[in-house]
């Protein structure tokens, strides 16, 4: 089985310019995560998709992030204008297929894309 | 408000110098604890599950185990290859979401 694969891996931009993310996801599965890291922190959720709609965004700065998830595939994860606080690591996941008895899903990450703001 | 604290930090160990990495949660219901393993310029690698306290998972030189308020992940002997960020987190019950909710994280560096 394939594993999560994100674009670009590095990418630096400058204070109030944009920049967007790609994440296809392990095939068949319907969840999308897209999660925020910051140096030194956990991963953050700031979305989650189930199919085409969005499940949770309560993270999501909405005022400078978008994403979509066109045809329940794929995933953009999009930014505009970028703050200097928005310099973090980019990571999508999806559910890897393993569940214990108790319904907890293991989740498997891409290598996740590193943004840098100037 | 669920919540995952980990420590210590960072921890520094001479090869064959066992230690144990400490995990405190607090969840509304909990469906199940995760630890993961991250290494610079790489996504979160898939360690263990737990759910039910008293549980205990072995791979290797890792154990995992469970109560109801913490997690810890005993390595025993580490070498340097085990040198990385080990995260701890939390999928908790109740809701649409599946959501984890990620603590901060121990850096792990293990001396030859």
């Amino acid at each position: 089985e394939a594993g999560v694969a994100q674009s670009p891996r590095y990418k630096i931009i400058e204070k109030r310019q944009s920049v967007a993310f790609w994440c296809n996801p392990i095939s068949g599965h319907a969840t999308l995560y897209w999660y925020q890291q910051i140096l030194g922190q956990g991963p953050k959720l700031l979305i989650q998709f189930q199919n085409n709609g969005v499940v949770d965004d309560s993270q999501l700065p909405k005022d400078r992030f978008s994403a979509e998830r066109l045809k329940g595939v794929d995933s953009t994860l999009k930014i505009q204008p970028a703050k200097l606080e928005d310099s973090a690591v980019y990571l999508c996941a999806s559910p890897s297929g393993l569940v214990t008895p108790s319904g907890a899903n293991v989740l498997t990450f891409g290598a996740g894309s590193r943004l840098t703001v100037l | 408000e669920d919540q995952v604290t980990q420590s210590p930090e960072a921890l520094r160990l001479q090869e064959g110098e066992s230690s144990s990495l400490n995990c405190s949660y607090t969840v509304s219901g909990l469906r199940g604890l995760f630890w993961y393993r991250q290494d610079p310029g790489k996504g979160p690698e898939f360690l263990f599950t737990l759910y039910s306290a008293g549980e205990e998972k072995e791979k290797e030189r890792l154990k995992a185990t469970l109560t109801k308020k913490e997690s810890f992940l005993h390595i025993t002997a580490p070498k340097p290859e085990d040198s990385a960020t080990y995260l701890c987190a939390v999928q908790a019950n109740g809701g649409a979401t599946n959501k984890l909710i990620f603590g901060t994280g121990t850096l792990l560096a293990v001396q030859p």
